[in-house]
């Protein structure tokens, strides 16, 4: 199976801030990654499918890179609303494994 | 829009069977995998299972093969898990998720279920 090691677990950043997210694959996945938004008590949300491309009504300010083992979630500008935890998942093999999470906190 | 609505959760003891379904509207769901994801309380998300368009493919995580079996009705547009030999570590919220056709790849999830709960407790 392919784990997905994501970090930092938690950060603290303010408004306005770059905050960059990591997930590593034990193995290549090409781009067969996905990242998710998900606030408390809610759904997760889908922001960027194959590694780098921005989900439709998703803010510019999300992006995502990265190929093969490692890739990156980049918010350029943290706003209030982005205050969540974060999620990659890799489908480039059953089973599809989720990284651990990021929550994003306000400092 | 695309909808997805999970019922069957609940309290059961370990040892008991619980069959979740989820009832899709808003897209042709015979063109698309499903999956089901679950999220133990105050814990990350969990990948459990997936199902192909066809229904004649499924695939699931290690912590739940043998126990826990997918399936579709195309039909009915509804998919459907049924979960025996219950544990208390199988308590979570279990979500019902659309598969998106990538070319060259599986499915990967576009649109979730708001989640059903399920608790193993005596």
């Amino acid at each position: 199976d392919i784990q997905m090691t994501q970090s930092p677990s938690s950060l603290s950043a303010s408004v306005g801030d770059r905050v960059t997210i990591t997930c590593r694959a034990s193995q290549g996945i090409r781009n067969d990654l996905g990242w998710y938004q998900q606030k408390p008590g809610k759904a997760p949300k889908r922001l960027i499918y194959a590694a780098s491309s921005l989900q439709s009504g998703v803010p510019s300010r999300f992006s995502g890179s990265g190929s093969g083992t490692e890739f990156t979630l980049t918010i350029s500008s943290l706003q209030p609303e982005d205050f969540a935890t974060y999620y990659c998942l890799q489908h480039n093999s059953y089973p599809f494994t989720f990284g651990g999470g990021t929550k994003v906190e306000i400092k | 829009e695309v909808q997805l609505l999970e019922s069957g959760g609940g309290l059961v003891q370990p040892g008991g069977s619980l069959r979740l379904s989820c009832a899709a509207s808003g897209f042709t769901f015979s063109s698309y995998a499903m999956d089901w994801v679950r999220q133990a309380p105050g814990k990350g998300l969990e990948w459990v299972s997936g199902i192909s368009d066809t229904g004649d493919t499924t695939h699931y995580a290690d912590s739940v093969k043998g126990r826990f079996t997918i399936s579709r009705d195309n039909s009915k547009n509804t998919v459907h898990l049924q979960m025996n030999s219950l544990r208390a570590e199988d308590t979570a919220v279990y979500y019902c998720a659309k598969g998106e056709r990538l070319p060259g790849t599986p499915s990967l999830i576009d649109y979730w279920g708001q989640g059903t709960l399920v608790t193993v407790s005596s």
